[in-house]
């Protein structure tokens, strides 16, 4: 499972309250990632991060902010949460493999706001 | 815009036949690709890469790659029930070694 772990792993709140998952790693990798999955959509790039307090954005980041203070761990927070960031939420890491990196998923985080 | 696309399906399989999964990628510059699996409510888990034109075997898996005509394959051979599941296709882009694009995945059924 490549030693990600995600929490929550469901949450429900309201909208326009903030939210923040967290992404904790235990390999001391440096390349994270925070991915949204929606029926039609496929997983969607969120943020990403190159390592303490370098991170970027990604394809779908209106409404999302992240952080990472520590190596082991990429927070993202939902400012204001919408209807429309109801989704189930993969935070992944990147690995050299034999020929490029490769990526790893957590387990997830399903989040509906209601 | 970068894209990858996949048939949605879902394919439908008898068990022991061949399930063969297609993937198209725009991105003339893509250097790797590979082939995730994804169960129903779990995350996609990484079973195939591939960075060469040609056939990549793991098992019951063949990645198939052909570069000058954007297109990689999955094969799976001798399909079991288990391996009913969404199969995601994810491309690397030229100007980004570790960040990948995703296809929408292609739904497989393997019908005992």
């Amino acid at each position: 499972d490549a030693g990600i772990t995600q929490s929550p792993r469901h949450k429900v709140t309201e909208t326009g309250t903030p939210v923040t998952l967290r992404c904790h790693q235990t390999e001391n990798h440096r390349y994270m990632y925070w991915y949204r999955q929606d029926p039609g959509h496929g997983l969607r790039l969120i943020h990403y991060s190159y390592g303490v307090k370098d991170t970027d954005k990604g394809e779908v980041s209106d409404g999302y902010s992240v952080s990472r203070s520590k190596t082991e761990d990429f927070l993202l927070t939902l400012e204001s949460a919408t209807s429309s960031q109801t989704s189930v939420y993969f935070c992944a890491i990147s690995v050299l493999g034999q020929g490029s990196y490769e990526q790893y998923f957590g387990p997830g985080t399903r989040l509906t706001v209601t | 815009q970068k894209e990858v696309e996949q048939n949605s399906g879902p394919l439908s399989v008898p068990e022991g036949a061949i399930a063969s999964l297609n993937c198209t990628y725009s991105d003339r510059g893509s250097q790797s690709f590979f082939w995730y699996r994804q169960y129903s409510g779990k995350s996609p888990e990484l079973i195939m890469s591939i960075y060469s034109n040609g056939d990549k075997e793991d098992g019951r898996f063949t990645a198939q790659l052909n570069k000058a005509s954007q297109y990689v394959s999955l094969l799976i051979r001798d399909s079991q029930p288990s391996d009913s599941a969404t199969y995601l296709c994810a491309v690397n882009t030229e100007t980004s070694y570790d960040k990948v694009i995703f296809g929408p995945g292609t739904s497989l059924s393997v019908i005992p």
